[in-house]
């Protein structure tokens, strides 16, 4: 089945700067790269994905980028601000099939 | 426009209990996952719900068991509880036509 690991397990960064965060999947039959913001207490957020046929996928701040032939695929946010202080989570499916998870990155950002 | 729901918040039960929790999709959504989250961990994948029916299962026992209704609600029961079945229950819905997947605030579970 289907395995997703993700770097780092923990991120901190100054205020301003930018954090990316990388997972790697093995099922070369996935096609559907979730990732989900988790803050303190709350169900999984969607914040962007991506599918298989697109290389990169850009909203305001936050971009995912996709290597199918490497099997990997990378989150990219901007300016962080505080409020994106939170644990972030990678996925693979193939959809509409089941979703498996990385392990999670809590980042941190330091006003 | 409701999203994913759930019930209870938190639960408290006893090793050897059975406990039964509950979900509602998102408006427009017929197909419900359930995950389970230990603490510090992903979401794991329990099982998957479409038309009424168990359509795929994850690494996890008998005892976990669920149901979905005509109106696409889900519940997930688990019999038999153990001190390691403590953790956050999560459910999350798509439309079977679709990806993206949504998902609710979660029961915390607590088996003493």
């Amino acid at each position: 089945g289907e395995n997703v690991e993700q770097h780092p397990s923990t991120l901190s960064v100054q205020e301003g700067d930018s954090a990316v965060i990388k997972c790697t999947y093995s099922d070369s039959a996935s096609n559907y790269f979730p990732w989900y913001k988790q803050e303190l207490g709350k169900g999984p957020q969607l914040i962007i994905d991506i599918r298989s046929n697109v290389g990169e996928k850009k909203d305001q701040r936050i971009a995912v980028t996709l290597n199918k032939t490497a099997k990997h695929f990378s989150l990219h946010i901007t300016e962080t601000q505080p409020e994106d202080s939170a644990v972030y989570f990678c996925a693979a499916s193939m959809a509409p099939g089941d979703m498996r998870f990385g392990a999670g990155t809590r980042l941190t950002v330091k006003p | 426009d409701a999203g994913v729901t759930q019930s209870p918040t938190h639960l408290i039960k006893t090793r050897g209990q059975q406990v039964t929790l509950r979900c509602s999709p998102k408006s427009g959504h017929d197909t419900v996952s359930w995950y389970q989250q230990a603490l510090g961990q992903g979401p794991q994948f329990i099982f998957q719900y479409y038309e009424e029916e168990e359509r795929q299962r994850g690494n996890f026992p008998d005892r976990f068991s669920g149901h979905q209704f005509p109106n696409y609600s889900s519940e997930l029961n688990v019999n038999a509880l153990l001190l390691g079945d403590s953790a956050l229950y999560l459910c999350a819905s798509r439309s079977i036509v679709g990806s993206e997947q949504y998902f609710g605030p979660g029961t915390r579970l607590t088996v003493t």
